[in-house]
């Protein structure tokens, strides 16, 4: 079946740093590729997302490319900062039909001052 | 636009008991997605809903069920409430405007414990 593999960390950088989240997939067929991001005591929130290969996606300073070569998705940022400090969750969502989510198990990240 | 809403936000039950979850969806969004998260299996697929029926289930016992209204509004029910049901439940709402794919928005969640 469908399954996503990211570092579990948890990380932890100080501000300003260079943050690497590594991801990587397993899935039948084309999937959709997402970063959630959760923080303390609150839901998800969507951070970026892709939907095919070589696309980026970005927001609030976060990227991650979509590549099929090497069915990673990785997330980056330049330099971190203390609000920055969340649980992160690589997903895939199959476009075969299901709206089934499949997450990998999140990164906590903690960014000191 | 009002977000994903959740209701109740938090909830402590005992053993053997049933408890109700509901979930309203952003305005205009057809399908709603439940999912369980815990420490030790993290975030997994519940059900999903769309016009008010149950499109895909994940490996769940049936002990969890749910259904959707015409409104699209969804509830959840566990029965027969055990322990290892204490969890973070987690809402999601898609527009589904292309009938599959589309990203999901999550509202604040549900905690359940169970005593």
């Amino acid at each position: 079946g469908d399954s996503v593999t990211q570092m579990e960390g948890p990380v932890t950088l100080s501000e300003e740093a260079f943050l690497t989240i590594n991801c990587t997939y397993t899935a039948t067929g084309y999937p959709s590729l997402f970063w959630y991001v959760q923080y303390p005591g609150e839901g998800l929130q969507l951070l970026l997302k892709a939907t095919k290969a070589d696309d980026k996606g970005s927001n609030k300073g976060f990227e991650a490319t979509y590549r099929k070569e090497t069915t990673s998705f990785h997330l980056e940022k330049g330099s971190v900062q203390v609000s920055d400090s969340a649980v992160y969750f690589c997903a895939l969502l199959n476009q075969g039909g299901s709206e089934k989510l499949v997450f990998g198990k999140g990164t906590k990240l903690t960014v000191n001052p | 636009k009002a977000g994903v809403t959740q209701t109740p936000r938090y909830l402590i039950k005992t053993r053997g008991q049933q408890v109700t979850l509901s979930c309203s969806p952003i305005s205009g969004h057809r399908s709603v997605s439940w999912y369980q998260q815990t420490p030790g299996q993290g975030l997994q697929f519940l059900f999903e809903y769309f016009s008010e029926t149950q499109r895909n289930k994940g490996n769940f016992p049936g002990r969890f069920s749910g259904r959707q209204f015409s409104n699209s509004r969804s509830e959840m029910n566990v029965s027969t409430l055990e322990l290892g049901d204490s969890a973070l439940y987690l809402c999601a709402s898609s527009l589904l405007t292309q009938g599959a794919g589309e990203t999901q928005y999550f509202g604040p969640g549900t905690r359940l414990l169970v005593l």
